[in-house]
């Protein structure tokens, strides 16, 4: 069964130091993996996905995440916090359950807090 | 293009009360996802159509909950009978399905239920 572990609940970073958000997987496939940033009252928008391409991904506003099977982490990372930036980020997995249409599966949620 | 809207955005209901929740995901995207969000969690897989066939309902709590995608694109997610446990936010997601297991999901805004 696929599942993530976000090992914070709570990151707070000062604006323009870098963000480190860690999540690690189980999977008994090659995981299909996803960052998705959830604002208040807002939906929820990907930043990211790895799909067994690249071991590192680029994605908006600055975030990339590197895929590292010998340690089943993704780790979300950016070089500089911005203030925009708060906001709590799922790290999720695909179930790969064809009959389930590829449901997904989320993390509990990592509250990322910039401090001016 | 338009993304996915749900309706309502806030719905608050006394115990006992029918609830319907309603999804319009994106014009053309096959795949249609619910996932019921409680206070502080991660989203949590209910149900998933693929066009007006639903063929996964494992995530629905009791059978006081039901959904229905009648034409393949509007779904609607029915609550009987609302109790305090149901409070949370619901939210819908539609993918393209062209790669069940790398597809993007688009999430809406969610629709925030009470239930006192």
């Amino acid at each position: 069964a696929q599942s993530v572990t976000q090992l914070d609940s709570h990151v707070s970073v000062s604006e323009g130091t870098p963000v480190l958000l860690r999540c690690n997987y189980s999977s008994s496939y090659s995981p299909s993996l996803f960052w998705y940033v959830q604002h208040p009252n807002k939906g929820l928008q990907l930043l990211l996905k790895y799909t067994s391409a690249a071991t590192l991904v680029k994605g908006i506003n600055g975030f990339e995440a590197e895929f590292k099977k010998s340690e089943t982490s993704f780790h979300l990372t950016k070089p500089s916090a911005h203030m925009s930036d708060a906001a709590e980020y799922f790290c999720v997995v695909n179930s790969r359950i064809y009959n389930q249409g590829g449901k997904l599966i989320f993390g509990q949620g990592t509250e990322l807090s910039v401090k001016p | 293009g338009a993304g996915v809207s749900q309706s309502p955005r806030y719905k608050v209901a006394k115990r006992g009360q029918d609830v319907a929740l309603r999804c319009d995901p994106i014009s053309g995207h096959v795949s249609l996802f619910w996932y019921q969000q409680a206070l502080g969690q991660g989203p949590e897989f209910l149900t998933y159509f693929q066009n007006e066939a639903q063929l996964d309902k494992s995530g629905l709590p009791s059978d006081r909950f039901f959904a229905e995608r009648p034409e393949g694109s509007v779904s609607t997610l029915k609550i009987q009978r609302t109790q305090q446990e149901d409070s949370a936010v619901y939210l819908c997601a539609s993918s393209s399905k062209r790669e069940v297991f790398t597809d993007t999901q688009y999430f809406g805004p969610g629709t925030r239920l009470t239930v006192l």
